[in-house]
């Protein structure tokens, strides 16, 4: 069974310092992996997928690293601003099955 | 091109009472995931529909049931229900066989409380 953990749990930093969230998972034998977005009480807004052949995708301040092996991802917000606080979900998708594992997320705060 | 929606957005059940909730797909996506959320936790997998057959079952008993039509809108029921059934409910739609590698698409979710 996959079992996804997010480290570190919950962080504060002031506004402008780049963030660093790390997602571990136990089976490396993924298809893909998605990081989302979570504000409080709502629904989950995808962010970055990285599909298993791929080491990296970047879309704007984001950028998300993936190495199988290791079964580690990295997800890098660059200059965090407020409205980046959220809880940031990572999941993974083992091939064939088309069901996400979740970790329990990294709830952040960027302090003004 | 539409997201995914869900409805209701709230709901309050007794234990015991039966609930049904609805998801949208987005347009042109033909798999539908149910997933579970309790507070301070991930989503956990509950099942899928594809093409109006389920296609994948988490660790949830048999009072969790789906359907989904022809239109890929799908509905999550939930009989005998237990307080511990109080979560965030989020419905997820893809494109299987696609080259979208299975990107899933999350609508805002339902709140449940059973009290």
């Amino acid at each position: 069974k996959q079992e996804v953990t997010q480290i570190p749990a919950a962080l504060s930093v002031p506004e402008g310092e780049n963030l660093v969230l790390n997602c571990s998972f136990t089976d490396s034998a993924i298809y893909n992996l998605q990081w989302f977005r979570q504000d409080p009480g709502k629904g989950l807004t995808s962010l970055l997928l990285i599909q298993s052949s791929q080491r990296e995708q970047t879309s704007g301040r984001l950028n998300a690293s993936l190495d199988k092996s290791s079964g580690r991802s990295t997800l890098y917000i660059a200059a965090s601003q407020p409205g980046d606080s959220a809880t940031y979900l990572c999941a993974v998708e083992a091939y064939g099955n088309n069901r996400l594992a979740f970790g329990k997320g990294n709830q952040v705060v960027v302090i003004p | 091109e539409t997201g995914v929606t869900q409805s209701p957005t709230h709901l309050i059940k007794t234990r015991g009472q039966q609930v049904t909730l609805r998801c949208s797909s987005q347009s042109g996506h033909n798999t539908v995931s149910w997933y579970q959320q309790a507070l301070g936790q991930g989503p956990q997998f509950i099942f899928q529909y594809y093409r109006e057959e389920e296609n994948g079952r988490g660790n949830f008993p048999p009072r969790f049931s789906g359907l989904q039509f022809p239109n890929y809108s799908s509905e999550l029921n939930v009989n005998a229900l237990e307080l511990d059934d109080s979560a965030l409910y989020l419905c997820a739609s893809s494109l299987a066989g696609s080259s979208s590698y299975n990107e899933q698409f999350f609508g805002p979710g339902t709140r449940l409380t059973v009290l």
